[in-house]
């Protein structure tokens, strides 16, 4: 059974990179059947989808993060990372990894999540 | 705000049937964009409910159930049970080029 682990800092300052990787087990990110997600939720708020990446590293961004956005996938790892740049406090949020299925650049959903990571943007 | 709308609390009591609204727009709903749904217990991650509007993955029990119509899509939940208080998210695609997701409902099970 495939699971997914968030590990990285949980405090980053103002203006730096906040930098996550999620751990693949049970299963490999080189998998063709599936692209792996990032999603963010706020602390009492909703979920916002980040970004989702395929093993040949192909990409697809929010494009309201686009322009501070990098999703990489490291196959050799069976890991996948997230880095997002000039982060402010808006930013603070347990960051979720995820599997993802994906039929078409409009038809995807996340069917494994990892537990979540929380990060706190503040000096 | 979130481009879906769902209500921020829905209630019901043991056993009854309630439902979870997720009102969208022509630029995502209603373009024909599918809608899934998700479960979130207290304190931990997402969880896939429903796919492509009315599919249950396996091991969701048949209690839940969900439906599309023009800009909406609903998740209904029958014979409710304390277990099934939780937050509910539908999420779709925007002509934006995204995955939105709904602000989420919480359901008290009263």
């Amino acid at each position: 059974q495939v699971q997914l682990q968030e590990s990285g800092p949980g405090l980053v300052k103002p203006s730096e990179t906040l930098s996550l990787t999620c751990t693949v087990s049970g299963g490999s990110v080189s998998s063709g059947s599936y692209y792996w997600s990032w999603i963010r939720q706020p602390p009492g708020k909703g979920l916002e989808w980040i970004g989702y990446i395929y093993y040949s590293g192909s990409t697809n961004y929010n494009p309201s993060l686009k322009s501070r956005v990098t999703i990489s996938v490291d196959t050799s790892k069976n890991q996948f990372s997230l880095k997002l740049s000039s982060v402010t406090a808006a930013d603070t949020a347990v960051y979720y990894c995820a599997r993802t299925l994906r039929f078409s650049y409009y038809y995807y959903y996340m069917d494994v999540w990892g537990k979540g990571t929380t990060v706190t943007v503040s000096s | 705000q979130s481009v879906l709308t769902q209500p921020p609390s829905v209630s019901g009591a043991p056993g009854q049937r309630v439902t979870i609204s997720c009102t969208g727009s022509s630029s995502n709903i209603g373009a024909g964009y599918d809608v899934h749904w998700y479960q979130q217990l207290p304190g931990t991650a997402p969880k896939l409910l429903i796919y492509g509007n009315s599919n249950r993955p396996s091991g969701v029990p048949d209690r839940f159930s969900g439906s599309k119509s023009g800009t909406s899509a609903s998740l209904a939940i029958t014979g409710l049970q304390a277990e099934d208080e939780a937050d509910y998210y539908c999420q779709s695609y925007d002509s934006s080029l995204r995955g939105v997701f709904g602000g989420g409902t919480k359901l008290t099970v009263l």
